[in-house]
Parts: structure tokens; sequence; C-alpha cells
């Protein structure tokens, strides 16, 4: 079964204060994998797909990192504003034929300024 | 680009209603698009996954006889939640994936909060 884990549950950072989110995996045939950002209330926003381990994606301060078995989003010098929760997903081919998403948990940010 | 439209983003309404809420991918044609229930401080629940003509297929302990999934388009998925009661008021939220399949992102709605009374 596939399986998404992410950690830490909950981070809190101060306004500056670098640091990385965890998302470790375990799927036969990934496709790929997915990071989002959802804000309370919304729907959850696409901001990476990663397909191949060494694969790294930039955006502001953000950096997506993948491996074998798990991926890192790297939050570089992190603002209020980039409080949220990401959320990490995986596709992989399902008996019926679908490729079915898989979710993680996420990992709730807050970033006090 | 990549927008997905739902609706209604907000529903009230009294015990053994059936309530439809649209999901429409704006800007590109959506092969596959996904129906999801979310609980407060909770991630994500895939309910069912449908493709454009063909008949949704349900995750395990979904009942499909109440939440009726239609795909009749590429750009247009709509969940009725038939007769429903209290405990169905939640957080729902649309997907919509271009074809490409597995290495191809989901674009998400903003959700639809039902609460029944």
């Amino acid at each position: 079964e596939d399986q998404v884990t992410q950690s830490p549950e909950a981070l809190r950072l101060q306004e500056g204060e670098s640091s990385s989110l965890n998302c470790s995996y375990t799927v036969s045939g990934l496709r790929g994998l997915f990071w989002y950002r959802q804000d309370p209330g919304k729907g959850p926003e696409f901001l990476f797909t990663l397909y191949s381990a060494g694969e790294e994606k930039e955006k502001e301060r953000l950096k997506a990192t993948l491996t074998k078995k798990e991926s890192f989003l790297h939050i570089t010098a992190p603002k209020p504003e980039d409080s949220a929760t990401y959320l990490c997903a995986v596709q992989a081919l399902s008996a019926g034929g679908s490729y079915i998403p898989t979710f993680g948990r996420g990992t709730s940010l807050i970033v006090h300024p | 680009g990549a927008v997905v439209s739902q609706h209604p983003s907000w529903v009230i309404c009294k015990s053994g209603t059936s309530v439809k809420i649209e999901c429409r991918s704006l800007d590109f044609q959506a092969t596959t698009m996904f129906w999801y229930r979310q609980f407060p401080k909770q991630s994500l629940m895939l309910m069912a996954t449908s493709n454009e003509g063909s008949k949704a297929t349900y995750e395990q302990g979904v009942e499909k006889d109440k939440f009726l999934i239609n795909h009749a388009s590429l750009t247009l998925s709509t969940l009725t939640v038939t007769s429903a009661h209290p405990e169905d008021s939640s957080f729902y939220i649309c997907s919509a994936r271009n074809w490409g399949g597995g290495n191809q992102p989901q674009h998400f709605g903003d959700g639809t909060r039902l609460s029944i009374l």
C-alpha cells in the first residue's frame, strides 16, 4: 500500500528562521511527487512537481528536493505570509489502471513576525 | 493558467435535501477529476475518481448512492449529496488533472462548505 508521511506535524518559526519540511514515501511505480500549499478554508494550491531522485525545484523562498525515499521542502528566510499547511502527495498506478493520488497529513507552518 | 472553479462555496440546507456541487476546469481539459472530503485540521480524504465519460470509481467506504458523481464533459464534474443528513456536513473539495496521467499535478477548486441542519 502506498504511504506518505509528513513531519513535523506542526512547525512554528520566527520570521527569517529557515527550516525544512519532510515527506517520506513508499510507493511502487512513482510517477510524480507533488507539493501543495493550503490556506484555511481554501483548496490546495499547486507548488511543485518532482519526477526523479536528484531533482530540485525553486520558487521564491521555497525549494523542493527529491531522493528515492523522501522529499524536502526547504523554506529560506520565511515571512508571515508563508504560514499555511503544506501537503505532499504521490501519484502511482492503481490496480484499476488509473493514477491515484495519496496525500500526507500535512505540516502546519506558522511564521511569527 | 490551470484554474478550477467550484460552486457553491457555501451551502446550508435542511436534512433530507439533495445538494449539487459543480467543479469546472476553466482553461484546460480535465480528463480526470477527483472529489475529496476534509474534516477540520485533517488532510484530504479521497472520495472518488472520475474520468470523462466513464462511471466514477469510489474509494472504500464511500456510498455511491449517497454521493452521485457525473463527469459528462472535459470541463465539468458534479457531486450530488443525496438526502443529506447532519453527518454529511463537511468541506468538499474537487480537483482536476489534465491528460498525461500520473506525472500531471492536480489543480483544486476552493472547496464547498456544506452544513446540514
